[in-house]
Parts: structure tokens; C-alpha cells; sequence
């Protein structure tokens, strides 16, 4: 059974650093094409970024040069490291694979105030 | 950079037959794969259709989706409503490697 386990989301004030983890079972993180999206609250979903299996990785204008996404090839994770946060990337953080299908996380809840 | 629109709500009774669609603003609807994602307040987004018209296992054959390329738009039906139905539904596509989403359609089962 595949499963995606978020950790890592918090409270953290405006200019700080946090670092999201997503924990897979059931098939292997490296193999697959992985996505970081993201809804604040009460909004729609919003894409954030994505790894592909190859190592290439693309990031959404509202947050390229401050987050980095990467994985650990044995532990199976998917991190993104986000670094000078902003009051407007308070959302839930959701992990995905993608393989035709999607499947998703349950979401980890940043929020970035002071 | 393109854009998909959808409408913001939609609703429809029981048993019903109720499509929503999703325009792209530039570009072929049929350059790129549509997906579609259900969610459920409280709850993940879960696919119900991807590669435009494919269900993933598990999602009932009352789900479909579709292109129109002369309205350069995705469709996504479900017929046979059951008020389980009643959620936000994202229909998604790609711009080179980044994915666009369309701002949601909220379906009310009433």
C-alpha cells in the first residue's frame, strides 16, 4: 500500500527556515516524479515543486530561489527545505507522487507569523 | 503562461447528472494531460481522473472526464449524484514542467 507521510510544518516567524519531510511506503521515492503542493487557508491548491526521477527539479515563481526540494534515496523521503519565509506561504503542504494517477499526503500545516 | 478557469460552484440534486468544465486560456487543452483531484472539506485531495480521461482504481465508472478542443476546454461528469459527491473539485494541467490548477469548482448535492 503506498503511503505519504508529512512532518515538519509548524509555526515559525516571517525570515525563518523550516524544513518539510514526506515519508513514503510502498513504492521507491527515487523511481518516481514527486510534487510539493501547497493551499492556504480557505484557498485553492497552489504548485509549489517538483523532483523527477532523473534528478531534475522546477519550482513555482512565488518561491524559486527560497525553497529547494531534494530526496534521500535510503530513507525513501522527500524533503523541501524552505528557507525566507513570508506570511503568504502559511498553507498545508501537501506531498504527491505522480504516476499517471496522483497520490497525496494528508498535508502538514506551516505558519509563518510573528 | 496559461490559466484554467473553472466555474466557482455548481450544484445539483440526487441521481443527477451534473459536468464541470475547465477552460485553458492559451494553448491546446489537448497539448497537455488533464487531471482532476476531489476534495472532500477536511480531507487530501484524491484523483478521480487523470491523462484526461482515465480513472485511477477504486473511483466509480460514475466519474468521466473528457477535452474539447473547439472549446479548448476539460470536462469532468458525474453522473448518478450521490450527496458523498458534494466536495471541491481541481482540475490540473501542465505549462513545460509546472503545473497549473484551476481554482476549484464547489459541488453542492442538494
Amino acid at each position: 500500500e503506498v503511503q505519504l507521510v508529512e512532518s515538519g510544518g509548524g509555526l515559525v516567524q516571517p525570515g525563518g527556515s523550516l524544513r518539510l519531510s514526506c515519508a513514503a511506503s510502498g513504492f521507491t521515492v527515487s523511481s518516481n516524479y514527486m510534487s510539493w503542493v501547497r493551499q492556504a487557508p480557505g484557498k485553492g491548491l497552489e504548485w509549489v515543486s517538483v523532483i523527477y526521477s532523473g534528478g531534475s527539479t522546477y519550482y513555482a515563481d512565488s518561491v524559486k530561489g527560497r525553497f529547494t526540494i531534494s530526496r534521500h534515496n535510503s530513507k525513501n523521503t522527500l524533503y523541501l527545505q524552505m528557507n525566507s519565509l513570508r506570511a503568504e506561504d502559511t498553507a498545508v503542504y501537501y506531498c504527491a507522487r505522480v504516476y499517471g494517477a496522483t497520490d497525496w499526503g494528508q498535508g502538514t500545516l506551516v505558519t509563518v507569523s510573528s | 503562461n496559461f490559466m484554467l478557469t473553472q466555474p466557482h460552484s455548481v450544484s445539483e440534486s440526487p441521481g443527477k447528472t451534473v459536468t464541470i468544465s475547465c477552460t485553458r486560456s492559451s494553448g491546446s487543452i489537448a497539448s497537455n494531460y488533464v487531471q482532476w483531484y476531489q476534495q472532500r472539506p477536511g480531507s487530501s485531495p484524491t484523483t478521480v481522473i487523470y491523462e484526461d480521461n482515465q480513472r485511477p482504481s477504486g473511483v466509480p465508472d460514475r466519474f468521466s472526464g473528457s477535452i474539447d478542443s473547439s472549446s479548448n476546454s476539460a470536462s469532468l461528469t458525474i453522473s448518478g449524484l450521490k450527496t458523498e459527491d458534494e466536495a471541491d473539485y481541481y482540475c490540473q494541467s501542465y505549462d513545460s514542467s509546472n503545473w497549473v490548477f484551476g481554482g476549484g469548482t464547489k459541488l453542492t448535492v442538494l
